[in-house]
């Protein structure tokens, strides 16, 4: 069965520092999707993106954030510059008809 | 509250018995999703149900929907000690490039 991956697993910047998150959604699928969980709350949207543009985008989403699909199957989350309280589980999903699948997430840690 | 709340926030039983959630909700809805998260692990999707549908069956999973009540509960019948998890109400307000709304949660532990 198709599934949503993620690399890396784990990652542990320090403070200031650019990351990359990166997501192979399901190869058919056209919505996709970044979410996050900071540890013991609830997951929150982040952006949405169709047709190789935002199409939606949450306040948590500022400045410090972009996304990208640069080529046929990766989709990419960057944080420019980290800050302590983006420390968090970073889901990604896509969606077919109705359902988001997601991925199992990348644990940033940032120092 | 919230949109998509779940209660309980945490609920433990006896391995064999029943489960029951539930999760509320504000805005309208196309559908409303069910998701299982392992401790820190990612998130399962378990069942979807239609704002035109009541009820859905998977497995040992039943789920109610009420819109006029903005509320659903997530049933897990026989439960076993896997069943072990949180899980969440994700709500969908339509269909295409939305975002899904996620509860707070319920942590379910099932005691062997």
């Amino acid at each position: 069965e198709p599934e949503v991956t993620q690399t890396p697993s784990h990652q542990v910047t320090q403070m200031g520092q650019e990351v990359i998150l990166r997501c192979v959604p399901i190869s058919n699928h056209l919505y996709f999707y970044w979410y996050r969980q900071i540890l013991g709350q609830k997951v929150e949207f982040l952006v949405s993106f169709y047709n190789n543009e935002i199409s939606e985008k949450s306040e948590i989403f500022d400045d410090q954030f972009s996304v990208e699909r640069p080529d046929g199957s990766n989709f990419t989350l960057k944080i420019r510059s980290t800050k302590l309280e983006d420390s968090a589980m970073y889901f990604c999903a896509s969606q077919g008809e109705e359902t988001q699948y997601f991925g199992p997430g990348t644990r940033l840690l940032v120092l | 509250s919230q949109q998509g709340e779940e209660d309980p926030q945490a609920l433990s039983i006896q391995e064999g018995e029943n489960a029951t959630m539930n999760c509320s909700y504000k805005t309208s809805i196309n559908n409303l999703q069910w998701y299982r998260q392992n401790s820190g692990r990612g998130l399962v999707h378990l069942i979807l149900i239609r704002s035109n549908e009541r009820e859905k069956h998977s497995g040992r999973l039943r789920v109610t929907l009420d819109t006029s009540k903005k509320s659903s509960s997530l049933l897990i019948t026989a439960s076993r000690a896997a069943d072990t998890a949180s899980y969440f109400c994700a709500a969908l307000r339509r269909i295409g490039n939305e975002k899904l709304t996620f509860g707070t949660g319920t942590r379910l532990t099932i005691i062997p």
